[in-house]
């Protein structure tokens, strides 16, 4: 069985501090990971994927991840919070040949002016 | 530009009451899929489908029935509505393996 992790529920940084959301998984084979973001009333959208490859992991909005095995982690960062990076945020895991995806619970990201 | 459309965005109903969520995409994927989305709970896969025809049970799907006649449409029935299936209901679809896309939900009440 493959799980998701998130620690916090709720995180809050001041703009223009760094900002880290964290993620565990758990998977037997080797995972692909995602992290999506939700903006209120809306639905998700993805903000960058692990597959194969590079571990350092550029996304939309100038956010990154890093895949470590050794670790079982893919935590997200931004070096300078926004205003509209505001929303809740989710961490997610597949595997090659498994098309389901599995969410973690979501961290809701406070960005305090 | 429409993606992936979610309809009806808001229902209420009764305890008992069936109804069906409609989603429909329009850029030929292959995948769809169900979630709901709970407090403090992520988001839950319901059904999915890897083609017309093909559907299979994900990790929530007693209560609701799914069928996929078309690519283009994948709608979610629920039997006999129950508190318990209060949630926000998202469809997502994608070309296999590659990234999903999700409508805008559809909130859920059964009193």
């Amino acid at each position: 069985a493959q799980s998701v992790t998130q620690l916090g529920s709720h995180v809050s940084v001041s703009e223009g501090a760094l900002v880290l959301l964290r993620c565990n998984y758990s998977s037997s084979v080797p995972p692909y990971l995602f992290w999506y973001v939700q903006y209120p009333n809306q639905g998700l959208q993805l903000l960058l994927k692990y597959t194969t490859g590079a571990t350092l992991v550029k996304g939309i909005n100038g956010f990154e991840a890093e895949f470590k095995k050794s670790e079982t982690s893919f935590h997200l960062t931004k070096p300078s919070a926004h205003m509209s990076d505001a929303a809740e945020y989710f961490c997610a895991l597949s595997n090659f040949g498994n098309e389901k995806l599995t969410f973690g619970t979501g961290t809701r990201l406070t960005i305090i002016p | 530009n429409a993606g992936v459309t979610q309809t009806p965005k808001f229902q209420v109903l009764k305890t008992g009451q069936s109804m069906t969520l409609q989603c429909a995409q329009d850029m030929n994927h292959e995948y769809m899929s169900w979630y709901r989305q709970d407090p403090g709970m992520g988001l839950r896969l319901i059904h999915y489908s890897v083609g017309a025809g093909i559907t299979d049970q994900g990790e929530v799907p007693n209560g609701y029935n799914v069928s996929r006649s078309t690519t283009e449409d994948f709608p979610l029935r629920l039997l006999s509505a129950a508190p318990s299936q209060t949630s926000v209901y998202f469809c997502a679809s994608r070309t296999l393996g590659g990234k999903l896309f999700f409508g805008e939900g559809s909130r859920l009440t059964v009193l």
